[in-house]
């Protein structure tokens, strides 16, 4: 069970706006940067966020993110059939002294 | 452009040993800390260890801590990954990655490199 935790799944129509969170503590969200990965199926992961809010060169505005405590979350807005993948959330933990992924969320572009 | 080429994947037997080669290019392979990150194919990402530009500091996720060695050879633009007393629970997907944006941000990942335990 990872300490990051994420939901499964969510899912949305095309156009639609979908969001999905990644909870923590206070030694991890708390207190480092969460980064957010995207793995399209049968591909590596892709940097998708960076420092809680920040997209890479190259990364459409239609994705967004926050910090709040020890929660994350990363939305999509104007949900694209490109956009059918799954999402990592990732912090450092100051504890364990390790990086931690979340259990990864699977969006489905209905 | 920058370029990571994982190497070394295969199958071995349970309590074998195994080293994973990640070939770097495009970029002052030096002055970055290098990580490996694996996945059960199906499933989430694991964070496996990670080492600093000069190869002096290293961090191990608990569950390789001591099967598992990461080296890296700047000469030649290599980080390495020496695992020892395989188990099932090692078979992935094994990713080299770099860190590149803001902090422990993976902004470039290797293709991944299979390695598969099994008697």
């Amino acid at each position: 069970q990872s300490l990051l935790t994420q939901p499964p799944s969510t899912s949305g129509t095309p156009g639609q706006r979908v969001s999905m969170s990644c909870t923590g503590g206070s030694s991890n969200i708390g207190r480092n940067v969460v980064n957010w990965y995207q793995q399209l199926p049968g591909a590596a992961p892709k940097l998708l966020i960076f420092s809680d809010r920040q997209r890479p060169s190259g990364v459409s505005d239609r994705f967004s993110a926050s910090k709040s405590d020890t929660s994350a979350s990363l939305a999509i807005s104007g949900l694209q059939s490109e956009d059918e993948a799954d999402y990592y959330c990732a912090a450092w933990d100051d504890s364990l002294n390790v990086l931690l992924f979340g259990g990864g969320t699977k969006v489905t572009v209905l | 452009e920058v370029q990571l080429v994982e190497s070394g994947g295969g199958v071995v037997q349970p309590g074998g040993s195994l080293r994973l080669s990640c070939a770097a290019s495009g970029f002052p392979f030096r002055s970055y800390w290098m990580h490996w990150v694996r996945q059960v194919p199906g499933r989430g990402l694991a964070w496996v260890a990670r080492i600093d530009g000069d190869g002096r500091k290293t961090n191990y996720a608990d569950s390789v801590k001591g099967r598992v060695t990461i080296s890296r050879d700047n000469a030649k633009g290599t980080v390495s990954l020496q695992m020892y007393s395989l188990s099932v629970d090692d078979s992935a997907i094994y990713y080299c990655v770099r860190v590149g944006l803001g902090w422990l941000a993976f902004d470039s990942w290797g293709q991944g490199t299979l390695v598969t335990v099994s008697s």
